[in-house]
């Protein structure tokens, strides 16, 4: 199992400019969710699904769209990037939400804007 | 809100030293608590848990113990190694198991050889 991917591992971006950060996991897990690190601050949660065709908020939505056509893949769309939305993205998955602890981790994403 | 606060790093100790990375917490009701490892290059892992007042959690030679009295829950080891080197985050969950997980801002640990 490759476990939880994520492309690209690194991106530069300009103020305005959309992009898709992609997240696949092989595990057949119905939970999936997007978190941003950033410094001093921990991890947010930005969005989650809890399986195919389903997603909702987190704590940092604004600026963020996902879809969930399938249970394999969790793509996270900046519709038009700001400088606030530099960070490292993590996408993770598990069974289900009930083990959230027990997410599964993706080696993130590093996202600059400009 | 429930939070979670975790000393400020970096943390740089010679092999061999004793760790401890305090963490307290603010919470209502009875949180379950946790402590992730997220080693360069890498993804979060979860390296221990305690879910009850006076539990111990316990891997790969850490400890952590829940606290209520002084809402805490400070990893401990007893002698730490060059592969330690990582940056490590508490975190806690609401009574639900469903609820969201709020984590700390972490603490980055270096061993020196």
């Amino acid at each position: 199992n490759a476990g939880v991917t994520q492309t690209p591992k690194f991106q530069v971006l300009k103020t305005g400019q959309s992009m898709t950060l992609q997240c696949a996991q092989d595990m057949n897990h119905e939970y999936m969710s997007w978190y941003r690190q950033d410094p001093g601050m921990g991890l947010r949660l930005i969005h989650y699904s809890v399986g195919a065709g389903i997603t909702d908020q987190g704590e940092v939505p604004n600026g963020y769209n996902v879809s969930r056509s399938t249970t394999e893949d969790f793509p996270l769309r900046l519709l038009s990037a700001a400088p606030s939305q530099t960070s490292v993205y993590f996408c993770a998955s598990s069974y289900d939400r009930a083990y959230q602890e027990t997410q599964y981790f993706g080696p993130g994403t590093r996202l600059l804007v400009l | 809100g429930n939070s979670v606060t975790q000393m400020e790093g970096p943390v740089t100790l010679s092999e061999e030293a004793f760790l401890t990375i305090n963490c307290t917490y603010t919470a209502t009701g009875y949180p379950s608590l946790f402590w992730y490892v997220q080693y360069p290059g890498e993804g979060l892992q979860l390296l221990l848990k305690a879910t009850k007042a006076d539990d111990k959690g316990s891997n790969k030679g850490f400890e952590a113990t829940y606290r209520k009295e002084t809402t805490s829950f400070h990893l401990e080891k007893g002698s730490v190694q060059v592969s330690d080197s990582a940056v490590y985050f508490c975190a806690l969950s609401e009574g639900s198991s469903a609820s969201k997980i709020i984590f700390g801002s972490g603490t980055r640990l270096s061993i020196r050889p």
